[in-house]
């Protein structure tokens, strides 16, 4: 079966780093979305990784291993309006998503 | 129009009662899709359009239905609403369905059905 497994929660300070992990497993695969949402909101998105390697864009940057089934993304510099949902999403063979439950990030003061 | 938009924002439902949930695009992108949200699962794909006149099936289609008359409208019907299908119900559309197609979404509608 299609599987993204990501952590429920994390907390971290801000002006700090932290690093959201998703693994998936998915039928083929076409790349690897990062979103985010803020409550009560829509998700927008924040990235795309299909080949392997190191994607940065700004105080972001996201992670694949297509051998691992592997993703992180990576936050640096916090900031308190990052206090998010951050929802991994791999894309399979027909080129649908399938989505991860999201990695509630709480940052504290 | 700027973006994706949905209505209405909320509803609240009596079960059996049929519903329309309205999506509309103004970026002229040839792929839509409908989504529902609930705490502690993933968006679930309901169905999807890569293109004006033709649909397809998602992960959880069952009592859903959709048409695509034109490039820009994407409405979800429920025919008899139930209980289960409370959610926030999320629309959304690419440019193209596949590739990089990063995926846009409307604000979102807070269904309940009691």
């Amino acid at each position: 079966g299609q599987n993204i497994d990501q952590p429920t929660e994390m907390t971290a300070t801000e002006g700090a780093i932290v690093q959201i992990n998703c693994t998936y497993q998915t039928s083929g695969f076409n790349g690897l979305f990062w979103y985010q949402q803020h409550a009560g909101e829509a998700p927008t998105f924040l990235s795309y990784n299909v080949l392997d390697g190191l994607e940065e864009k700004g105080r972001f940057s996201s992670f694949l291993s297509r051998s691992k089934g592997y993703s992180y993304l990576l936050l640096k510099e916090l900031q308190m309006k990052d206090s998010a949902s951050y929802l991994c999403a791999a894309m399979d063979s027909n080129y649908q998503l399938i989505w991860g439950a999201g990695t509630k990030l709480i940052i504290k003061p | 129009i700027a973006g994706i938009t949905q209505a209405p924002t909320s509803q609240i439902l009596a079960a059996g009662r049929r519903m329309t949930l309205r999506c509309t695009q103004d970026m002229r992108h040839n792929a839509m899709y409908w989504y529902r949200q609930d705490l502690g699962l993933g968006l679930r794909l309901i169905h999807y359009s890569n293109t004006a006149g033709t649909t397809g099936k998602g992960e959880v289609p069952d009592g859903y239905s959709v048409s695509r008359a034109n490039t820009d409208d994407f409405p979800l019907t429920l025919a008899s609403a139930v209980p289960s299908q409370t959610s926030v119900y999320f629309c959304a559309s690419s440019d193209s369905a596949g590739g990089t197609g990063e995926q846009f979404f409307g604000p979102g509608t807070r269904l309940t059905v009691l």
